[in-house]
C-alpha cells in the first residue's frame, strides 16, 4: 500500500528566511507525480508545486521548489523568502493506483515570525 | 464561474441525526472525491465515484453513504452510526490530464453536539 509519511507536525522559520518540510512516501509506481498542498487558516487546498517522478530536475514555481531523490522516495518542499502569507499547513501527497485520488501526509504546521 | 461548490460552509447538528453534505461540480468531471480531515489526520478518503451512478468505498466509508444520480451532483450523508462525525469535509475532482492532482471544493465544517 502506498503511505505517505511527513516527520515534522510543526515547524518555524523566520520572515524571509528558507524552510525545508519533509516528505518521503512509498509507492510500487515508476512513473508518477507528487504534490505538495497548502492549506492556510481559510482552510481551502491549493496546490503549490508538483513534481513528475520520471523527471529528474527538480521543479520550482516562484520562492518554492523540490527535492526530489526518487530512489530514496524523498519529496521535501523549500520555501524561500518566507513571508507571512507562507503561514499554512502543508500536505504532501501522491496519487493511489487505479483509483485517481491522493493519499496525505498527515501535514506540517508552518508558522512564520516577523 | 465554473469549479465545485460545496455547501453548507458551517453546519451543527444534535447527535442521533442524519445530515447530508453538498458537493456540485459544473467542469463536467467524471470522477469527484470525498474526504474527511481531523487535526493532526491529514486527509482520509471516505468515498469517491467515477461515473454517474456509481460510487466506491474509501478507507474510512462506515457511518456514511453517498449517491452519484447526477454527474454534477456527489452529496455526502454523515449517519447517525458515524461514531465522530465532527470533522472538516472535502470535495474534490480530478485536475490536470492524468496527474492525480485533485481541485477541492472550500470544505465544510460539521459540528456535532
Amino acid at each position: 500500500a502506498q503511505t505517505v509519511t511527513q516527520s515534522q507536525p510543526e515547524m518555524s522559520v523566520q520572515e524571509a528566511e528558507t524552510v525545508t518540510l519533509s516528505c518521503t512516501y512509498d509507492t510500487s509506481e515508476s512513473d508518477y507525480y507528487l504534490f505538495w498542498y497548502k492549506q492556510p487558516p481559510s482552510r481551502q487546498m491549493i496546490l503549490v508545486i508538483r513534481q513528475e517522478a520520471y523527471k529528474q530536475q527538480n521543479a520550482t514555481e516562484n520562492r518554492f521548489s523540490v527535492n526530489f531523490q526518487k530512489a530514496a522516495k524523498s519529496f521535501s518542499l523549500k520555501i524561500s523568502d518566507s513571508q507571512l502569507g507562507d503561514a499554512a499547513m502543508y500536505f504532501c501527497a501522491v496519487p493511489e493506483r487505479g483509483q485517481g485520488n491522493l493519499i496525505f501526509g498527515k501535514g506540517t504546521k508552518l508558522s512564520v515570525k516577523p | 464561474d465554473g469549479g465545485i461548490t460545496q455547501s453548507p460552509k458551517y453546519l451543527f447538528r444534535k447527535e442521533g441525526q442524519n445530515v447530508t453534505l453538498s458537493c456540485e461540480q459544473n467542469l463536467n468531471h467524471d470522477a469527484m472525491y470525498w474526504y474527511r480531515q481531523d487535526p493532526g489526520q491529514g486527509l482520509r478518503l471516505i468515498y469517491y465515484s467515477q461515473i454517474v451512478n456509481d460510487f466506491q468505498k474509501g478507507d474510512i466509508a462506515e457511518g456514511y453513504s453517498v449517491s452519484r444520480e447526477k454527474k454534477e451532483s456527489f452529496p455526502l450523508t454523515v449517519t447517525s452510526a458515524q461514531k465522530n462525525p465532527t470533522a472538516f469535509y472535502l470535495c474534490a475532482i480530478p485536475q490536470g490530464r492524468g496527474t492525480g492532482e485533485l481541485f477541492f471544493g472550500e470544505g465544510s465544517r460539521l459540528t456535532v453536539l
